[in-house]
């Protein structure tokens, strides 16, 4: 079935370095794509978003890149906080599915642990 | 705070118990869901519902029985639940478009589900 996975389960760095989480996707016909950050004893946060017809968006220190050609998402987070700490997930929805709420797929998650 | 709200955040109930889980939203959407969270797996929807009617069930058991009286209120009703059913149960909504398609997901905190 189409599924959303992430490469690295963990991720460790140092405060003040850049972040980047990987996601892979197998939808091709997802045209909208999310990344989450949920914290412990919370629900999923929405950090930042990108749509198929783009490559590229920026937010607040976050970044978001869209590779369709290999179908691969990434999100950079720059100068990593300790209170970046949490597990991020990618999602993807697909609009052109036939259903009108569009379906949204979640990966499993990456830890990211920021040492002060 | 995402503007859903989740109640209560912790239950501890018996088998052969009968619990509601309620979601409010202020966000004036349209689409409700609930999700299911265990450890290790990925989320996983169990129900949509998309302007108060029903659209989807995951191939969720009987014993969880969702009801969504109004657009921004939505219910999971529990009863003869099983061990393997804690997990932590979130609810989530987004305003689905005119011509199909939805925007972003936003969750509420969560309820954590103990059953013993």
């Amino acid at each position: 079935g189409e599924s959303v996975g992430l490469h690295l389960p963990t991720l460790s760095v140092q405060e003040g370095d850049n972040s980047i989480i990987n996601c892979a996707y197998s939808n091709s016909a997802s045209d909208y794509f999310i990344w989450y950050k949920q914290e412990s004893g919370k629900g999923p946060q929405f950090i930042i978003d990108i749509r198929s017809n783009m490559d590229k968006r920026q937010g607040q220190r976050v970044t978001v890149l869209l590779n369709k050609t290999v179908k691969h998402l990434s999100l950079q987070i720059a100068a990593t906080q300790p209170g970046d700490s949490a597990v991020y997930f990618c999602a993807e929805i697909t609009n052109a599915g036939g259903t009108s709420y569009g379906k949204l797929t979640f990966g499993q998650g990456t830890i990211l642990t920021v040492h002060p | 705070e995402t503007g859903v709200t989740q109640t209560p955040r912790h239950l501890v109930m018996g088998m052969t118990n009968k619990k509601s889980l309620k979601c409010e939203q202020h966000l004036g959407h349209n689409a409700m869901y609930w999700y299911k969270q265990s450890a290790k797996k990925p989320l996983e929807l169990m129900f949509v519902y998309n302007f108060k009617e029903q659209t989807e069930n995951n191939s969720v058991p009987s014993r969880f029985s969702p009801e969504c009286p109004n657009s921004s209120h939505l219910f999971l009703h529990l009863h003869t639940l099983q061990p393997e059913d804690s997990a932590l149960y979130l609810c989530a909504s987004s305003q689905v478009m005119l011509a199909g398609g939805t925007d972003t997901q936003y969750f509420g905190p969560g309820t954590r589900l103990t059953v013993l």
